[in-house]
């Protein structure tokens, strides 16, 4: 079945870059997903980017999208301590179906 | 708008109790589902809906039982509870596209003694 991984901790210094990094192996995914979940609540959709797309950008947060390698990553500029959370890739196929990775646990120290 | 909304928050159960969680939304939404988050194996999905009256099983169904009775409700059954249920349970919805824009609730932390 379909895979999502996830590495499952990150530290950064705030004010740093912070890049968070996701492999899928289904290469049929038609939309691909960043989640982040605070403490004590559920997941609230970051951004997400169309397959045939290689680069999104919005405000902080940059995703790349490389198709050939299966491999998402979410970039978010200036860490804040506010950003400190989990951060959960995932992928889509279709209507019915959607598979959440693990999830990163983002620190982010002052 | 409440947006989606779990009931109870935190539930402890002894083994072979019954509970129902219920899950509200106020977004009109087609697609409801519920999750189960353990720690080191992100969400699965236990059982979703697609309209009012329909229920279809998900990844890991075993042990649980749903009910879409009405558009806005999506209740989640446990009829013998287990110590390997304990968990935190997240209900979600969302409209009919091929984006998973899925809204969350706040989640129900269960554990079952």
């Amino acid at each position: 079945g379909e895979d999502v991984e996830q590495s499952l901790f990150l530290s950064v210094r705030e004010g740093d870059s912070s890049v968070i990094n996701c492999t899928y192996t289904d290469s049929s995914s038609t939309y691909l997903y960043w989640y982040k979940q605070e403490p004590g609540a559920g997941l609230q959709l970051l951004t997400y980017i169309f397959s045939n797309m290689d680069m999104k950008q919005d405000q902080r947060l940059t995703v790349l999208l490389n198709k050939k390698d299966k491999h998402l990553s979410l970039r978010i500029a200036d860490t804040q301590t506010g950003d400190s959370a989990i951060y959960f890739c995932a992928e889509s196929e279709g209507y019915q179906k959607v598979t959440f990775g693990t999830g990163t646990k983002l620190q982010v120290i002052p | 708008n409440a947006g989606v909304t779990q009931t109870p928050k935190f539930r402890v159960l002894k083994t072979g109790q019954s509970m129902t969680l219920l899950c509200a939304q106020d977004m009109n939404h087609e697609y409801m589902y519920w999750y189960r988050q353990d720690p080191g194996m992100g969400l699965r999905l236990i059982h979703y809906s697609v309209g009012e009256g329909t229920t279809a099983k998900g990844e890991v169904p075993d042990g649980y039982n749903v009910s879409r009775l009405k558009k806005q409700n999506f209740l989640l059954g446990l009829e013998s509870a287990a110590p390997s249920q304990t968990s935190v349970y997240f209900c979600a919805s969302r409209p009919p596209s091929l984006v998973y824009e899925q809204y969350f609730g706040p989640g129900t932390r269960l554990t079952v003694t």
